[in-house]
């Protein structure tokens, strides 16, 4: 059974750096593309972005300059940075694993990330 | 980008009512990449189709799904407790993947 969790500070201050981490167990993340998608209140679902194990990504233009998404195959695990955080980066972050081209599944519980000082 | 529009915002209905949820692209989905989720309070997105109308495993078929071009529609032929939530679509035929604004179905 396919499972993931993600990880990181649940609070970060306006400008910094906002970074997750998404623990993969049940199958080798290199099998498959992996993804980040955010989901607040005020824009609804949004997919951050994906990245497949060598190191080959694809982002969400809207985010495209400060989004970096990275794989480590030794660990399993996943990685999202998103630089120069305000409060309309607040939102409950998922990563989640990309199948067949673009579909979701499964996903993360998710993590509320809160951006105040 | 494309843009999905999900019709109705809420459907209000009882269990054991039919329900039909709608979903349009701003633009063609290329090779009927759409999908459905099923999101309910305090939950990640659970997928419920994928290609338009393949269910994911375990879904029940009470769920069904359809459409082609810019036009598609979930259908749960007999709603169960458990199938009252809020549901997306999502298009994966460009980037960025997008998905729509969600259709809440209540109990009525």
């Amino acid at each position: 059974q396919v499972q993931l969790q993600e990880s990181g500070p649940g609070l970060v201050k306006p400008s910094e750096t906002l970074s997750l981490t998404c623990t993969v167990s049940g199958v080798s993340i290199s099998s498959s593309y992996w993804s980040w998608i955010r989901q607040s209140p005020g824009k609804g679902l949004e997919w951050i972005g994906n990245v497949f194990h060598s190191g080959s990504t694809n982002y969400n233009p809207s985010l495209k300059s400060r989004v970096t998404i990275s794989a480590d195959t030794s660990k399993n695990q996943f990685s999202l940075e998103l630089t120069s955080v305000t409060a309309a980066d607040t939102a409950v972050y998922y990563c989640t694993r990309a199948k067949g081209g673009g579909w979701f599944d499964p996903w993360g519980q998710g993590t509320l990330v809160t951006v105040s000082s | 980008e494309i843009v999905l529009t999900q019709s109705p915002g809420i459907l209000s209905l009882s269990p054991g009512e039919g329900a039909t949820l709608s979903c349009r692209a701003s633009q063609s989905v290329s090779s009927g990449f759409l999908a459905w989720y099923q999101q309910k309070p305090g939950q990640a997105p659970r997928l419920l189709i994928y290609g338009v109308f393949s269910r994911a495993t375990g879904i029940p078929d009470r769920f069904s799904g359809s459409g082609s071009g810019t036009d598609f529609t979930l259908t749960i032929s007999r709603l169960e407790p458990e199938d009252f939530a809020v549901y997306y679509c999502q298009q994966y035929g460009s980037s960025p993947r997008t998905f729509g604004q969600g259709t809440k179905v209540e109990i009525k």
